[in-house]
């Protein structure tokens, strides 16, 4: 099906392992984001990536590694969780054209650090 | 830098009642403005943008929304209450040149029967 995927929708783990949350997008978008979702902040944009093998930091970098290889695809890697990454977090894509800046967001990805 | 403010954490309004969510932005040149909407247990989807034009956009599901420069706001408005639109709002911010977008924190829409 079209649209844009998350996995694993849940996810819990333990401070200091390593962990990887997938993003998969059909529409050939040039443009792919994470952002993480807490409560008194909305959300806040982690890395993004213009097109492959380009990438970009936001606001909330820190602890977080991204890749893009292929169009399609952005994963999320915590290289060492803490617990301050218990968060919500949601891949999106866009693209620039007839409907520029229009983001349409995965299903998210909830994750508890324990 | 840009910024956006949603001033209310919670809306609360009756079935059929007109209703406002509240907006202010900040950016230094031009903005495209953005309202999401995210339902419990699901990513947000889209409801209206202001690029350009008409001060007054129409968006998804009923909902408009006001653009106003001299006061920086973009609120979105609804005629008529649904209990259906009881869900978290999102407004977003671009700048001109960037691709980001800037949210703000969100504003919870409660409608009574």
């Amino acid at each position: 099906d079209a649209g844009i995927t998350q996995s694993p929708r849940y996810k819990i783990t333990e401070t200091g392992r390593q962990v990887t949350l997938m993003c998969h997008q059909t529409w050939s978008h040039s443009y792919m984001f994470w952002y993480r979702q807490d409560l008194g902040h909305g959300l806040r944009l982690i890395y993004y990536s213009a097109a492959a093998d380009i990438t970009d930091k936001g606001e909330v970098p820190d602890g977080y590694v991204v890749s893009r290889s292929k169009t399609e695809n952005f994963p999320l890697t915590l290289e060492s969780a803490t617990r301050s990454q218990t968060s919500v977090y949601f891949c999106a894509s866009s693209e620039i054209g007839d409907s520029v800046d229009t983001q349409y967001f995965g299903p998210g990805t909830r994750l508890t650090v324990l | 830098a840009q910024s956006v403010a949603q001033p209310e954490d919670q809306v609360n309004v009756a079935e059929g009642n007109p209703l406002t969510v509240k907006c202010t932005y900040s950016v230094s040149g031009n903005p495209y403005l953005f309202w999401y909407v995210q339902y419990p247990n699901r990513g947000l989807q889209f409801l209206l943008k202001y690029i350009t034009g008409d001060n007054l956009v129409k968006g998804s599901y009923g909902f408009e929304a006001e653009f106003n420069k001299s006061q920086t706001s973009f609120h979105l408005k609804k005629p008529s209450a649904l209990v259906s639109d009881s869900a978290l709002y999102f407004c977003a911010v671009r700048e001109l040149g960037f691709q980001k977008l800037v949210f703000g924190t969100g504003t919870r829409l409660l409608v009574s029967p």
